[in-house]
């Protein structure tokens, strides 16, 4: 079967809770950045994605903030649902409009 | 109406042997990937590819290579195998123009003896 990820940080949480996923990159001048769900056998689904001129960003129960000082990046879920359990990738854009991707943050949601 | 699609979804083979993996993507887009993802999820990008140019991840042997005979496909061909191949490859596309988030298909899954 599939490897398990065993080294991903994760986030366990209760359904109808609020998750926060946190995200360290790397490149100052990077100005594009994207959050990216795994599930499992699948490939990375896009979730939302935020440009560097903006500090916030929201789409249908997930929040983006971007915080350029400390190159960080958080992905807010609201209502947790168990839909949402999955590995989450943070991502930013360089040439050639390669992703460098973060460690990932596996979500566990517990009905 | 699958975005992006790879085949095979699964790939054992023999060390030394070489393989493609093919992958189409339907979204008109002008600019294609490939990623490998290892044992603990980390994905790392080996190649952007689209009609004028080709970015190469130095990390990258030269054992792989990228072929494209269209805009719509790209293969990734995969010389002498070795164990260190085994992972999950990901296929994925983008317009390059502007900042568009990548589409990804389910991936190939190598595994080698």
């Amino acid at each position: 079967g599939e490897s398990v990820g065993l080294h991903l940080p994760t986030l366990s949480v209760q359904e109808g809770d609020n998750s926060i996923i946190n995200c360290a990159y790397s490149n100052s001048a990077s100005d594009y950045f994207i959050w990216y769900k795994q599930e499992s056998g699948k490939g990375p689904q896009f979730i939302i994605d935020i440009r560097s001129n903006m500090d916030k960003r929201q789409g249908q129960r997930v929040t983006v903030l971007l915080n350029k000082t400390v190159k960080h990046l958080s992905l807010q879920i609201a209502a947790t649902q168990p839909g949402d359990s999955a590995v989450y990738f943070c991502a930013e854009q360089g040439a050639g409009n390669m992703l460098t991707f973060g460690g990932g943050t596996r979500l566990m949601v517990k009905p | 109406d699958t975005a992006v699609s790879q085949t095979p979804k699964y790939l054992v083979t023999q060390m030394g042997n070489d393989k493609s993996i093919k992958c189409e993507q339907n979204l008109g887009h002008d600019t294609m990937y490939w990623y490998k993802q290892d044992s603990k999820k980390f994905l790392k990008i080996m190649f952007s590819y689209n009609n004028k140019e080709l970015i190469i991840n130095e990390t990258v042997p030269n054992r792989f290579s990228p072929k494209s005979p269209d805009k719509a496909h790209l293969n990734l061909h995969i010389n002498s195998l070795e164990l260190g191949d085994s992972a999950v490859y990901f296929c994925a596309s983008s317009q390059v123009n502007g900042n568009q988030p990548q589409h990804f298909g389910d991936g190939t899954r190598l595994s080698i003896l």
